[in-house]
């Protein structure tokens, strides 16, 4: 079964901070996703990667950036973070582009920042 | 504009009664659409899927229905347990997509009471 990992299951961080969330997959995919989570607007995509040292934007990628130095690694980072980024934080993976099996997500992270 | 609509933020059925999660979709290019499940403080996990070219998928208690004409997917839970409670979201997979394979909805919520 392929495991996808996020490294904190809960983080409080004050304003400002920079933050990491880290993602590790253990199936050799190809592609990698950050999404967050927040009540009445479902799952909105942060930024994907499509291969190591590849990233896109999605479509809420304002105050975010990624760094995938490794194929089975995809981290996202919160330059300074701020309030309206409280949320929970969601990482998949999958194994081509236009798998007809969708992604495998991790556990999710609420960050909340205060 | 959203790809892939759900209507419905929640849906409340009695247990051992049909539940019936509506999904409706613009895009006519999606080759295949998935259903999740989540819990809350968890990751989405998989649920099922239908082919586009099928208009139906039956695994268990879950069936999916796909009317390609009224661009219109449901998924049916036969009978519901309180187990099913849970957030519900479609999902169109596009193949080369420029924004990631998938595309979701904001969710259901589904209650099922005792």
């Amino acid at each position: 079964d392929v495991k996808v990992t996020q490294s904190s299951r809960y983080l409080v961080k004050r304003t400002g901070e920079k933050v990491f969330l880290e993602c590790v997959q253990d199936m050799d995919h190809e592609n990698m996703f950050w999404y967050r989570q927040d009540p009445g607007l479902g799952l909105r995509l942060i930024y994907f990667s499509y291969d190591v040292k590849m990233k896109e934007k999605g479509d809420i990628p304002e105050g975010y950036s990624v760094s995938r130095e490794k194929k089975e690694r995809f981290s996202l980072i919160l330059e300074s973070a701020s309030t309206n980024q409280t949320s929970m934080y969601l990482c998949a993976s999958s194994l081509n582009r236009g798998a007809n099996y969708g992604y495998t997500f991790g556990s999710g992270t609420r960050l909340t920042v205060v | 504009d959203q790809q892939v609509k759900q209507n419905s933020p929640s849906l409340s059925v009695q247990e051992g009664r049909i539940s019936i999660l509506n999904c409706d979709y613009t895009n006519s290019m999606f080759d295949y659409f998935l259903w999740y499940k989540k819990y809350p403080a968890e990751g989405p996990t998989f649920l099922i899927s239908i082919s586009s070219i099928k208009d139906k998928n039956e695994d268990g208690r879950f069936t999916v229905f796909l009317n390609k004409s009224a661009k219109h997917l449901s998924l049916h839970i036969v009978p519901s347990q309180p187990g099913d409670s849970a957030v519900y979201f479609c999902a169109g997979l596009l193949h080369g997509g420029s924004q990631g394979n998938l595309i979701f909805g904001k969710g259901t919520k589904l209650s099922v009471k005792p």
